[in-house]
Order: C-alpha cells, then sequence, then structure tokens
C-alpha cells in the first residue's frame, strides 16, 4: 500500500523561484497537513485541510499556500522562495485521530 | 507560552534502564494525545496512542494527567534501538490540528 507520497524527496531551489511540493494520499483521509521541520525547532504547522474544498492556516503559513480540490492531493506552494524556506517538509494525512506521515521533501533555498 | 511543550534532552540512558519523560499542553480542550517516534529527521511514525486510563504496550507506558495537562511516556528496560526523538502530539476535536512538541531526544548507551 503507497499510503502518502511525497515528490520530490528533495530539491535545490533557487532564491525568488516557485515551487510546489506534491503530496498524495490513497487512505481516503479527510484531514491533511503540511508541516516543515528544523533543527531546534521541531514540527511546525504550516497549512492544513480539514476536508475537500477547505484550509486553514498554520503555525508558520507565510510565504507558502496550499489548495486541495480533492480528497486525495494537497500540494504546498512556495511563490517565491527565500532562505528561510530551507527546511525539510512533511505532508501528512489523517484518520481523524492519527496522523500518518510522507517521507517528507528536503528543501534548500539557495 | 507553546501550545504543547516537551523537554529536548537529551535523555542519556544506560542499556537496560528505565527512561520516563512528560509533555506539558496548554489547551484544557484536548481531545486525543500520541506519542510518535522520529529517526534521524525520516517521517514520524505513531508509537502510541496515550488513553484517559493510561495504557501499555510492551515496554512502554503512556499516562495522561488532564488535571496537569501533561502526559508521559515510560520507557524500560531500554535498547539500543529506544535511541530516538520521541515526539508528542495533541489533537484538539474543534479544527482538527494536530499539534507537535519539540520533540524529546533519547539516547541509549551500552
Amino acid at each position: 500500500t503507497a499510503g502518502i507520497t511525497q515528490a520530490p524527496t528533495s530539491q535545490i531551489l533557487a532564491a525568488g523561484r516557485s515551487m510546489t511540493l506534491r503530496c498524495t494520499q490513497d487512505m481516503r483521509h479527510n484531514a491533511m497537513y503540511w508541516y516543515r521541520q528544523d533543527l531546534g525547532l521541531g514540527l511546525r504547522l504550516i497549512h492544513y485541510s480539514n476536508t475537500a474544498g477547505t484550509t486553514g492556516k498554520g503555525e508558520v503559513p507565510d510565504g507558502y499556500s496550499v489548495s486541495r480540490a480533492n480528497t486525495d492531493d494537497f500540494p504546498l506552494t512556495l511563490a517565491s522562495a527565500v532562505p528561510s524556506q530551507t527546511s525539510v517538509y512533511f505532508c501528512a494525512s489523517s484518520d481523524g485521530l492519527r496522523a500518518f506521515f510522507g517521507q517528507g521533501t528536503r528543501l534548500t533555498v539557495v | 507560552r507553546k501550545e504543547v511543550e516537551q523537554d529536548p534532552g537529551p535523555f542519556n540512558v544506560p542499556e537496560g534502564a528505565t527512561v520516563a519523560f512528560n509533555c506539558t499542553y496548554s489547551n484544557s480542550a484536548s481531545q486525543s494525545f500520541f506519542w510518535y517516534r522520529q529517526d534521524c529527521r525520516k517521517e514520524p511514525k505513531l508509537l502510541m496512542s496515550v488513553y484517559s486510563s493510561g495504557n501499555e504496550d510492551g515496554r512502554f507506558t503512556a499516562q495522561l494527567n488532564r488535571a496537569s495537562q501533561y502526559i508521559s511516556l515510560l520507557i524500560r528496560d531500554s535498547k539500543l534501538s529506544d535511541s530516538a526523538t520521541y515526539l508528542c502530539v495533541v489533537n484538539l476535536a474543534a479544527g482538527n490540528k494536530l499539534t507537535f512538541g519539540g520533540g524529546t531526544r533519547v539516547l541509549v548507551k551500552p
């Protein structure tokens, strides 16, 4: 079973460029999340979606946007990347209780 | 004050010893609680849910103290393979936002 898949697994991006991190789940979970993880700061919520068609802001939403056109996909877009967005990004989905994570995307903005 | 707080550690534990650590949460309306394990910035994986009455899974015991708003994790007979970062997760039923603590790093040494 695929579970939840992220792409790409890693990326080097020039500052000012845009990029979309992809996240797809096949578990039919309603809730999905994007987190970033930086050394010493743990996992911080960027955006979330409780169900298809709705999204909400997390703890650190600035510089990021999301969409939830359907249940399975929850892409995260950086419109104009900055070096402070260098991080490991984790997508997760939830069955209403537990969360299941993708393998992460390691993004370096130079 | 952060919504979910953990002692970052590291907790240096001799192999075979017992280690315990807590996680405090600020929102008394929190409904669900979990412990996740994360290895070397790989994706977090669910270790166990935390129930009001406390629960045990092999060498791991989780407790919830609603009055003092904390959960705990105890690891008995520590193994080298228990070395990891343990993340506390709290879910508010309203908004369905999973909030992570910063993690507690545990290092089990021979």
